[in-house]
């Protein structure tokens, strides 16, 4: 499994755009990159997936560049609402057992 | 559609005890994962069951176990508790492989 390295924590006013980068040096061909969110007491929610270049849904983009050792978590206009941790996860996308790491911890500030 | 649930939803269990967790799926979800949430771990697979099948396991020793049933339910089983087991305990499901997975609110383990 590759593992994943995030920062620990971030900081961001209300309104601005969040990214939030993950290094994932010993990617493998089938791995596909997935974030989660993480709010205290509650499981965590799938946010975005991809493979490579750029996808984006409706409540965040996912850049990927082509050598795909990183990854960078875009949340556009942050609300307080978003303060949570943030997983990386990197790992093919048949497989279960995904390597969640320590995540970054978001705070949103008013 | 109702969301994974978990039950209990926390307990508190001596060291040297066992305790079970069960989990029920979403509707049609045959694909159950647990996973155990501490703050100096981080969020780690412990087992996924699949058709009533254990398909994957996680790095964890022989105290932790899990079976599935024919509803896809599962439960999860911790023999011989140590203090270093309290954690969350998480729960997962989806209906097949190639989608994301839906996680359960979990379930508090303190050992005391």
């Amino acid at each position: 499994l590759a593992k994943t390295t995030q920062p620990i924590s971030m900081d961001s006013y209300e309104g601005q755009e969040v990214n939030i980068t993950c290094s994932h040096n010993n990617i493998a061909t089938n791995d596909y990159i997935t974030w989660y969110q993480q709010f205290p007491s509650q499981g965590p929610r799938f946010i975005i997936q991809g493979y490579k270049t750029k996808v984006t849904n409706e409540v965040a983009s996912l850049f990927i560049p082509a050598d795909r050792k990183s990854s960078t978590l875009s949340l556009p206009r942050v609300s307080l609402s978003d303060t949570a941790v943030y997983y990386c996860l990197v790992g093919d996308w048949g497989a279960n057992n995904l390597f969640f790491g320590t995540g970054t911890r978001l705070t949103v500030i008013p | 559609k109702a969301g994974v649930t978990q039950t209990p939803r926390y307990l508190i269990k001596t060291r040297g005890q066992q305790v079970t967790l069960s989990c029920s799926p979403i509707s049609g979800h045959r694909s159950v994962s647990w996973y155990q949430q501490t703050p100096g771990q981080g969020l780690q697979f412990l087992f996924e069951y699949f058709s009533e099948t254990q398909r994957n396991k996680g790095n964890f020793p022989g105290r932790f176990s899990g079976r599935q049933f024919s509803n896809s339910r599962s439960e999860m089983n911790v023999s011989t508790l140590e203090l270093g087991d309290s954690a969350l305990y998480l729960c997962a499901s989806r209906p097949r492989d190639e989608y994301e997975q839906y996680f359960g609110p979990g379930t508090r383990l303190t050992v005391t």
